[in-house]
């Protein structure tokens, strides 16, 4: 089973901000790689595909980087509405796993 | 638009077997486009992936649940279905259906909460 390692578990930032979420993969899983979004009450919403391929309707300052093992997912000017909790995913290999999440509450 | 719909008891008593309903709209589980999944999430906890059906009806679980589990699909009903038996404390959950296309959980359905409970 392939492990998803995020960081940090909980941050709190103010509006208009840079929020740099990383998850590393125990094993290298090359670009299989997906961010969700999850606001409270809510079922998860794919942002990133493959790392850092855009997905259509996703805001533009949601942004996805790297390959292998390490990976981040940045939020350039946070607005009030991305108040959520994080989460990766790989697709590499079965068991399909996530992280364990990093929630993002607005100061 | 897909859209996923789950269904079924909110209360399951220890032992006994959880089962839920996944109703299908926007899309045929009989579409080579898609794996049907189901993924749970603890109290206030992560996302746990549970397993899948393809629509020739091959099956992947979870190791960590697979001698407890079935995952089966009613292609007349556009449903697909979660059967996880001797369940205990542990399995309360908010269940989720989705759907898995390439490498993607792209649509999902709200969620239902199953508590084990005497």
């Amino acid at each position: 089973e392939i492990v998803l390692t995020q960081s940090p578990d909980f941050q709190s930032v103010t509006p208009k901000e840079k929020v740099t979420i990383t998850c590393r993969a125990g094993q290298s899983i090359g670009s299989n790689l997906h961010w969700y979004q999850q606001k409270p009450d809510q079922s998860p919403k794919l942002l990133v595909r493959f790392a850092s391929r855009s997905v259509s309707g996703v805001p533009s300052r949601f942004r996805g980087s790297g390959s292998g093992t390490d990976f981040t997912l940045t939020i350039n000017s946070l607005e009030a509405e991305d108040a959520a909790t994080y989460y990766c995913h790989q697709s590499s290999s079965l068991p399909l796993t996530f992280g364990g999440g990093t929630k993002v509450e607005i100061k | 638009q897909v859209q996923l719909q789950e269904s079924g008891p909110g209360l399951v008593k220890p032992s006994q077997t959880l089962s839920l309903t996944c109703s299908v709209s926007g899309a045929s589980l009989s579409s080579a486009h898609y794996f049907w999944s189901w993924i749970r999430q603890h109290p206030g906890g992560g996302l746990e992936w549970i397993g899948y059906i393809s629509f020739s009806g091959t099956t992947y679980y979870n190791p960590s649940l697979k001698s407890r589990l079935t995952i089966s699909v009613d292609m007349s009903k556009n449903q697909f279905s979660l059967n996880l038996s001797s369940v205990t404390a542990a399995d309360t959950a908010v269940y989720f259906c989705a759907s898995y296309s390439t490498g993607n959980f792209d649509y999902w359905g709200q969620g239902t909460l199953v508590t084990v409970s005497s």
